[in-house]
């Protein structure tokens, strides 16, 4: 099983719909990343957190850390938050601070 | 907005061969990441640095691989000799405290190893 698994794999949606992508976790965290991978590959850091709830922008994340779950939601989305959305955890149980990622969901959003 | 740069974007290489992969950290970062990505798989960290020495390495950072800071600011990934299984994308990682502050992200280095 997976440290870290996410749902859905893939999400089509249309311009302006509410979107949610969820993350499981199966560890103890101190801290868990959203990622966004453009298609061209390179990866750009949208959160991190570790309790409660972050807005920027059009994006919202929120952590049940009793729950070990997260889900990070794009209101009103748009065709360029087409991506690959990544949910990465840092576990509580190494001493480091080495990332164990999600498979990714992949977002279409069509005009 | 500063941000981690890595060179080549792109290398195709031979089996067997070495490769050294390069990144420049945001200025003022300590704390540095290697991941990789096969293609069509999720990342995998390799390896953390700090203070001129390995922090953490995982499985995957076997003896082919060495990480070091050269001159201060580039920081690189050796690979001694390589495999077909090698090819990925590679990813260089930096941020300013070891627990706090999110990591940022270079945009790749495409190895292809034939």
């Amino acid at each position: 099983k997976n440290e870290v698994e996410q749902s859905p794999q893939n999400l089509t949606a249309q311009e302006g719909e509410f979107i949610t992508i969820n993350c499981s976790y199966s560890v103890g965290i101190s801290a868990l990343h959203w990622l966004q991978q453009h298609p061209g590959g390179g990866i750009v850091s949208l959160f991190m957190l570790s309790s409660g709830k972050k807005k920027h922008g059009r994006l919202i994340a929120t952590i049940n850390i009793q729950e070990k779950h997260s889900s990070l939601h794009i209101t009103a989305s748009h065709p360029r938050d087409s991506a690959v959305y990544i949910c990465a955890v840092r576990s509580r149980e190494t001493s480091g601070s080495r990332l164990t990622f999600g498979e990714g969901t992949q977002l279409t959003v069509n005009p | 907005e500063p941000e981690v740069t890595q060179t080549p974007s792109h290398q195709v290489t031979q089996m067997g061969q070495e490769v050294i992969l390069r990144c420049v950290p945001i200025s003022n970062h300590l704390y540095f990441y290697w991941y990789r990505q096969i293609l069509g798989q999720k990342v995998e960290f390799l390896v953390s640095f700090y203070n001129n020495e390995i922090s953490e390495k995982s499985e995957i950072f076997d003896d082919q691989f060495s990480v070091e800071r050269p001159d201060g600011s580039n920081f690189t990934l050796k690979i001694r000799s390589t495999k077909l299984e090698d090819s990925a994308m590679y990813f260089c990682a930096t941020s300013g405290s070891w627990l706090k502050e999110t990591q940022y992200f270079g945009p790749g280095t495409r190895l292809l190893v034939l």
